[in-house]
């Protein structure tokens, strides 16, 4: 079955550590997204990318970044420059061409907890 | 700039009673899209329904209702006969669509509770 697959769904680091979530599709979606979400909170992207090789900055993109090597990959490095980096990360991805469904799919999420 | 307002926090009904979520959005886009999403306690996000902005119909499916208003930018989502099983919370959100990158903007959700 098509989907996406976030990993892992618990993850505990350090304070001052980079931590990567990853994020695979095989939906052959081109676009794909990133999400956090803090308890009680509505969703605030954090990156996009439309194609391979190419990706933008969400509303909160500091503190974090992203590669898009792969149409079916998109991780998401949280780097120790972000200051409050637990919460709740979603990976999602849709399909934009018009005319499609352009439902987005997501992950089941990362739960982070920084300590 | 987009924007999503979900005015309602939480809400709290007793089973069987009909529910309104309310949804309003801002864009400058003609061409836009509107989705309404649910999270249950799991946390993944469950696809409800997309309307593009030129398809102002409403629309059901089962005890689901959704009310699509551009006067408004309004895109409410209505409950039938609500079930304990409905407790959860639900996203609108507004996608613009243009050639290149588009951005997805959800609202802060909305929070619902079904009472036995």
């Amino acid at each position: 079955d098509g989907g996406i697959t976030q990993s892992p769904k618990y993850l505990f680091r350090k304070e001052g550590q980079n931590v990567t979530l990853s994020c695979e599709q095989n939906l052959n979606h081109d676009a794909m997204y990133w999400y956090r979400q803090d308890p009680g909170q509505g969703l605030r992207l954090i990156y996009y990318s439309q194609i391979v090789n190419d990706f933008q900055k969400g509303d909160i993109a500091e503190g974090y970044s992203v590669s898009r090597e792969k149409k079916e990959s998109f991780p998401l490095t949280v780097t120790s420059a972000q200051k409050n980096p637990t919460a709740f990360y979603l990976c999602a991805s849709i399909d934009p061409r018009p005319g499609e469904k352009q439902e987005a799919f997501f992950g089941q999420g990362t739960r982070l907890t920084v300590v | 700039a987009q924007k999503v307002t979900q005015a309602q926090t939480e809400i709290s009904v007793v089973e069987k009673e009909d529910v309104t979520l309310d949804c309003v959005y801002e864009t400058r886009d003609t061409t836009y899209y509107l989705f309404w999403y649910k999270q249950p306690p799991s946390g993944e996000l469950v696809f409800l329904i997309r309307r593009n902005s030129f398809d102002e119909q409403n629309e059901i499916s089962g005890r689901y209702s959704w009310n699509f208003q551009k006067s408004t930018s309004s895109f409410n989502f209505t409950i039938t006969a609500s079930q304990v099983v409905d407790s959860a919370v639900y996203f609108c959100a507004l996608s613009e669509w243009r050639s290149s990158a588009s951005k997805i903007i959800f609202g802060s959700g909305t929070r619902l509770s079904i009472r036995p």
